[in-house]
């Protein structure tokens, strides 16, 4: 059965440094989402990626961040300077037309 | 106030019996979607719903639009179904997914 895939699956960084989650959505899914989750919280949306731009993004979802289809196969999220609240397990997410959203198993990150 | 609102926020069953959580939301939605997240953080996509009722196996999964209001039953529960049930809804298709606070459901032996 196809998945999303999400790499690493556990980052550890030092306050201030980048850092890049990478998933790779279902092969013939064409939107695209991220969402994080702080530790005992609720999920929440930071951005939607349609036909290779930002179709929605969340008020978290600042200058610090970006998203990026760099290959049409990987999607990634990019963190410039990472901060202390930036701690959190992060979801990709993709759908095809129709289809309910498949997530990815999520990675968590630790910033230090 | 939050668009998605659960109950109950926990929930302790013994093994075998029939559980019941409930999702009411506060917009007008274009799907409602039942999500499973296991200990080990991953999301798990139970049902999406626009109308009625569907099941899969020991799952039903139900919706009244009118009362905006949801319902995840689960039959004959077992300890491998505990996990926290998130209600999620779309406003939009295609939208982004508005996640409620989770019912964390521990079914014990």
């Amino acid at each position: 059965e196809p998945e999303v895939t999400q790499t690493p699956s556990h980052q550890v960084t030092q306050m201030g440094q980048e850092v890049i989650l990478r998933c790779v959505p279902i092969s013939n899914h064409l939107y695209f989402y991220w969402y994080r989750q702080i530790l005992g919280q609720k999920v929440e949306f930071l951005v939607s990626f349609y036909n290779n731009e930002i179709s929605e993004k969340s008020e978290i979802f600042d200058d610090q961040f970006s998203v990026e289809r760099p290959d049409g196969s990987n999607f990634t999220l990019k963190i410039r300077s990472t901060k202390l609240e930036d701690s959190a397990m992060y979801f990709c997410a993709s759908r095809s037309t129709g289809s309910v959203q498949f997530f990815g198993p999520g990675t968590r990150l630790t910033v230090l | 106030k939050n668009e998605v609102e659960q109950s109950p926020q926990n929930l302790t069953a013994q093994e075998g019996e029939f559980i019941t959580i409930n999702c009411s939301y506060s917009v007008g939605i274009s799907a409602l979607h039942w999500l499973q997240q296991h200990p080990g953080g991953g999301i798990v996509s139970l049902f999406m719903l626009s109308s009625g009722k569907k099941k899969h196996g020991r799952l039903i999964a139900t919706i009244n639009i009118q009362e905006k209001h949801s319902s995840l039953h689960i039959t004959a529960s077992h300890p491998r179904d505990s996990a926290v049930y998130i209600c999620a809804v779309e406003k939009t298709s295609y939208d982004k997914v508005i996640f409620g606070p989770g019912t964390s459901l521990s079914v014990i032996p």
